[in-house]
């Protein structure tokens, strides 16, 4: 196993644009995490799964973000009509139920311009 | 969100010296976790600790579960080039979500 994989690692779009990222967990993991990191900050969190059941989602998540993970493996994270206050590090991470400790991918660094 | 006080900010050491760093929080957490980011790649975790007053090693890492649950800290033992990056401590409670001090930034000078 690879750990958590995360495409794309750049991307830059222009203000107004949708984007769409995607996570890959570690298989065995039911639990996967979305946080966002902008510069000198730690990471904030966004949202999370377990299996394919979005359980928790933060109010940092605007009505612009949505994220699925349909079949309860790799997740997508959306996000409509950027804006630049969108610019930072998405990251995902997964884990076990029961078992604390993310294990975080290489996050996708996003810019808006 | 809720990000945790963690200090000092930033440190400058000599290669071999022993470093310090905490993490404070308001809120009561179950779960104490230490990573380490180097830049452009996400956070790896260094250490997880579960019980207040609990003391945990990894290699030269040791860190520790505050009694009062709020608060943790790490000490890394005669530092090394390697050792370089950002420092995060995450707090949390089981099955939640964790969350992350603002970082201590440790840079070594061999």
């Amino acid at each position: 196993d690879t750990g958590v994989s995360q495409d794309p690692r750049h991307k830059i779009t222009k203000r107004g644009q949708n984007v769409t990222f995607r996570c890959d967990p570690i298989s065995e993991h039911n639990r996967l995490y979305w946080y966002r990191q902008t510069l000198g900050q730690g990471p904030e969190f966004l949202t999370y799964f377990q299996n394919e059941a979005q359980l928790e989602k933060s109010r940092l998540l605007s009505d612009r973000f949505s994220a699925e993970r349909p079949k309860g493996s790799f997740s997508t994270l959306e996000i409509q009509r950027t804006e630049q206050g969108d610019s930072a590090m998405y990251l995902c991470a997964s884990s076990l139920v029961g078992r604390n400790g993310y294990t975080f991918g290489s996050g996708t660094r996003l810019t808006v311009v | 969100g809720q990000q945790l006080n963690q200090s000092p900010q930033s440190m400058f050491i000599q290669e071999g010296e022993d470093v310090s760093m905490n993490c404070t929080s308001s809120s009561i957490f179950n779960t104490w976790l230490w990573y380490k980011q180097d830049p452009g790649e996400g956070p790896v975790l260094l250490i997880a600790l579960y019980k207040a007053g609990e003391l945990t090693s990894n290699g030269r890492l040791t860190a520790q579960f505050g009694i009062t649950r709020k608060d943790s800290f790490l000490n890394i033992s005669a530092s090394i080039p390697s050792d370089v990056g950002i420092y995060f401590c995450a707090g949390g409670n089981t099955g939640n979500q964790f969350y992350f001090g603002t970082g201590t930034s440790l840079t070594v000078i061999p």
